[in-house]
């Protein structure tokens, strides 16, 4: 049974740029979200999507965005890069249903996004 | 502002002894508590949970204690073994576990043959 699986495994870019990440969650789980991990720090939510529509969402600016596709994977897109978005990105799933669960979020490897 | 704190970076414990991970939070209306385990160039991995209701919950060698007047929580591991060596990071949720949870920056442990 495969877990959350994320791609790339890592991916350097420019500032400016746009990057899309890949998020397949696992089997059973319709709720998937995002998180950034800065160096020396914990996670932090950057949003959440269930049913295709972004149901949470944190304190991320609109360069942030994502989508949900019907068989419940996931991307993140963010655009005009800048340095400070260096950050280790990590997917979670779970099977949140529509008032989410106590069921605890499984986190993929996460994707290594360097900005030059 | 970090709502979730662990104000130890880093703890070392010897292999066998009781390994002690402290948590505090500000939000009194987190209602759900987790603790994920992280090995480097690996994703987190879920450890033990508590909801509000309950000040104690125990999954083997690992217990996780509660005290919502203090807003404090911590974990045990007895006996602490090489292999749980990682980083430690407690979340909070104000709903339930599916939703967004909020870190803490993680304390380092360190168990030493």
């Amino acid at each position: 049974d495969a877990g959350v699986t994320q791609s790339p495994t890592h991916l350097i870019k420019t500032r400016g740029q746009q990057v899309t990440l890949r998020c397949s969650p696992k089997s059973g789980h319709d709720t998937v979200s995002w998180y950034q991990q800065a160096l020396g720090q914990g996670p932090q939510f950057i949003f959440q999507y269930y049913e295709e529509e972004e149901r949470q969402r944190g304190n991320f600016p609109d360069r942030f965005s994502g989508h949900q596709f019907p068989n419940y994977s996931s991307e993140l897109n963010v655009n005009a890069l800048l340095l400070g978005d260096s950050a280790l990105y990590l997917c979670a799933s779970s099977p949140g249903g529509p008032r989410g669960s106590n069921q605890p979020q499984h986190f993929g490897d996460g994707t290594r996004l360097s900005i030059l | 502002d970090q709502q979730v704190k662990q104000n130890s970076p880093s703890l070392s414990v010897q292999e066998g002894r009781i390994s002690i991970l402290n948590c505090d939070y500000t939000n009194s209306m987190f209602d759900y508590f987790l603790w994920y385990k992280k090995y480097p160039a690996e994703g987190p991995t879920f450890l033990i949970s508590i909801s509000s209701i309950k000040d104690k919950n125990e999954d083997g060698r690992f217990t996780v204690f509660l005290n919502k007047s203090a807003k404090h929580l911590s974990l045990h591991i007895v006996p602490s073994q090489p292999g749980d060596s990682a980083v430690y990071f407690c979340a909070a949720s104000p709903r339930n576990s599916g939703y967004a949870l909020n870190f803490g920056k993680g304390t380092s442990l360190l168990v030493t043959p």
